[in-house]
C-alpha cells in the first residue's frame, strides 16, 4: 500500500519561498498526488495535482505563487513571495487499492 | 461554482449511530466523473478517508471502518449521506464530504465540514 510522507513543519520568512515535500514509498514513482491547504480553523482546499513528469494543474483560482514539481518518488509545493495568510497545513493526498483516498500526514507552514 | 454543505448532529452518545448529510449545489452528484467521499479529520490530526460512493450505487470504504460505515446517495435531492454505527470517543472530529475525480483520483472540492462529538 502506498504512503505519503511529509515532515510534519516548515517555516520561511515573508516575501520567500518555500518548498514543501511529498515522498512516495518506494515502488509508487508513477503516481501523481494532489496538495491541499487547510487555512486555520477551515476545511482543506484543493490547490493542484502533480504528475510523476513533473507537470502540474491547479484548481480555479489559485494564485500563481503556488506551483508544483517532481523528482523520482518526491513531490513538491513551491510557493513564492511568501504572504502571511499561506500560513496553513499543507497536505499531500493520492490513492491506493480500492480507490481508497490516502493522505499524508501534513506539514505546518510557519511564515516568519 | 460547486458548493458542499455537511448537516447533522453536533452530539452522538456512545454506542449509538452517527448520521450526516452532504447537500451539493451548483453541480450534479449524478456526473458520471466523480466520486463523492466522506473524510474525517480527529481534534489535532490529520485527514482520514472514511469512504467513496459512486452515484450508480459502487461504494468504497476504509477497510479500518468498513464494519460499521454505510454511505448511500439520493439523487433526487442531490445529497450524500454517512451512517457510523457504535460510535466511540475516538470517532469525535470534523466530518468532511468532498469530490473525488475518477480519472485521477484527486478530491478537487470540500465541503466545509461539519463537527461530531461523542459523548455521553
Amino acid at each position: 500500500q502506498v504512503v505519503l510522507t511529509q515532515s510534519p513543519s516548515a517555516s520561511a520568512s515573508l516575501g520567500a519561498s518555500v518548498k514543501l515535500t511529498c515522498t512516495l514509498t518506494s515502488g509508487h514513482n508513477s503516481y501523481a498526488i494532489a496538495w491541499h491547504q487547510q487555512l486555520p480553523e477551515k476545511g482543506p482546499r484543493y490547490l493542484m495535482k502533480v504528475t510523476s513528469d513533473g507537470s502540474h494543474s491547479k484548481g480555479d483560482g489559485i494564485p500563481d505563487r503556488f506551483s508544483g514539481s517532481s523528482s523520482g518518488a518526491e513531490r513538491y509545493l513551491t510557493i513564492s513571495s511568501l504572504q502571511s495568510e499561506d500560513e496553513a497545513d499543507y497536505y499531500c493526498q493520492t490513492w491506493g487499492t480500492g480507490v481508497q483516498v490516502i493522505f499524508g500526514g501534513g506539514t505546518k507552514l510557519t511564515v516568519l | 461554482q460547486l458548493q458542499l454543505q455537511e448537516s447533522g448532529p453536533g452530539l452522538v452518545k456512545p454506542s449509538e449511530t452517527l448520521s450526516l448529510t452532504c447537500s451539493v449545489s451548483g453541480g450534479s452528484i449524478s456526473i458520471s466523473t466523480y466520486y463523492w467521499a466522506w473524510i474525517r479529520q480527529s481534534p489535532g490530526k490529520g485527514l482520514e478517508w472514511i469512504g467513496s460512493l459512486h452515484h450508480r450505487g459502487s461504494t468504497y470504504y476504509n477497510p479500518s471502518l468498513k464494519s460499521r460505515v454505510s454511505i448511500s446517495v439520493d439523487t433526487s435531492n442531490n445529497q450524500l449521506s454517512l451512517r457510523l454505527r457504535s460510535v466511540t470517543a475516538a470517532d469525535t472530529a470534523l466530518y468532511y464530504c468532498a469530490r473525488v475525480r475518477i480519472n485521477d483520483y484527486a478530491v478537487d472540492y470540500w465541503g466545509q465540514g461539519t463537527p461530531v462529538t461523542v459523548s455521553s
